[in-house]
């Protein structure tokens, strides 16, 4: 299958300061991306998804301009938790896809983001 | 909009014996994709399976086949064989409206030595 990091894996942060969250598709190029949060021993939630090129799409309830994301390229998105705060400490999740109509999603080894 | 319903939080298996995992899912659409995928404690989400709603073969990989039922919106996942690295969260997702993957809650698989 289709391989994508995420970087970096684990991050601990002051409250208040921005954290970044990168998202590449190694072995393919990925017109859409996405970004999900898991609380502990839930599902998956999707945050947003993002395009290459253009403004990402986001989920009901959830910030934009709390969670910055930008797709710059066929290969990397990038999701910033601007003024974190301990509310936001959880696990976040990249997924990629070639084609999302029809196209499996291939997912990053997600981010633990603890904010003190 | 679509839903996904996993009915078992929790589920065991001996080794070496079979275990099925329920799903059933709700959408409007007519074409759309199903998908199980596996989160083990590294919770990296690892695919399982897909299967196409247009085709009516079950789709199988190796000790991991699918038991898909269109009509009763039933996408239940069989493994066969369990081993200890079996052990995981399994997640049956569908891929429709919007181009959304849309999850279940998730089946806790524990697999005993």
């Amino acid at each position: 299958g289709a391989v994508v990091s995420q970087h970096p894996s684990w991050v601990i942060c002051k409250s208040g300061t921005s954290v970044k969250i990168e998202c590449r598709s190694l072995d393919f190029q990925a017109t859409t991306m996405f970004w999900y949060r898991q609380f502990p021993k839930q599902s998956l939630m999707l945050m947003a998804t993002s395009n290459e090129g253009s403004k990402a799409t986001y989920e009901q309830g959830v910030e934009k301009d709390k969670f910055l994301i930008n797709h710059a390229s066929l290969t990397l998105s990038t999701l910033t938790v601007t003024s974190a705060h301990p509310e936001d400490s959880s696990f976040y999740i990249c997924s990629a896809s070639s084609d999302p109509s029809t196209d499996t999603q291939y997912f990053g080894p997600g981010t633990r983001l603890t904010v003190l | 909009a679509q839903t996904v319903t996993q009915s078992q939080p929790e589920m065991s298996v001996q080794e070496a014996e079979t275990v099925t995992l329920s799903c059933t899912y709700d959408t409007s659409e007519s074409d759309y994709y199903l998908f199980w995928y596996k989160q083990p404690p590294s919770r990296q989400m690892i695919l399982v399976i897909r299967q196409e709603a247009y085709k009516q073969q079950n789709a199988t990989e190796n000790r991991f086949s699918v038991n898909f039922q269109k009509a009763a919106k039933s996408f239940s996942l069989k493994i066969s064989d369990s081993q200890l690295g079996d052990a995981a969260m399994y997640f049956c997702a569908i891929l429709g409206a919007g181009n959304m993957l849309t999850f279940g809650g998730g089946t806790r698989l524990m697999v005993k030595p």
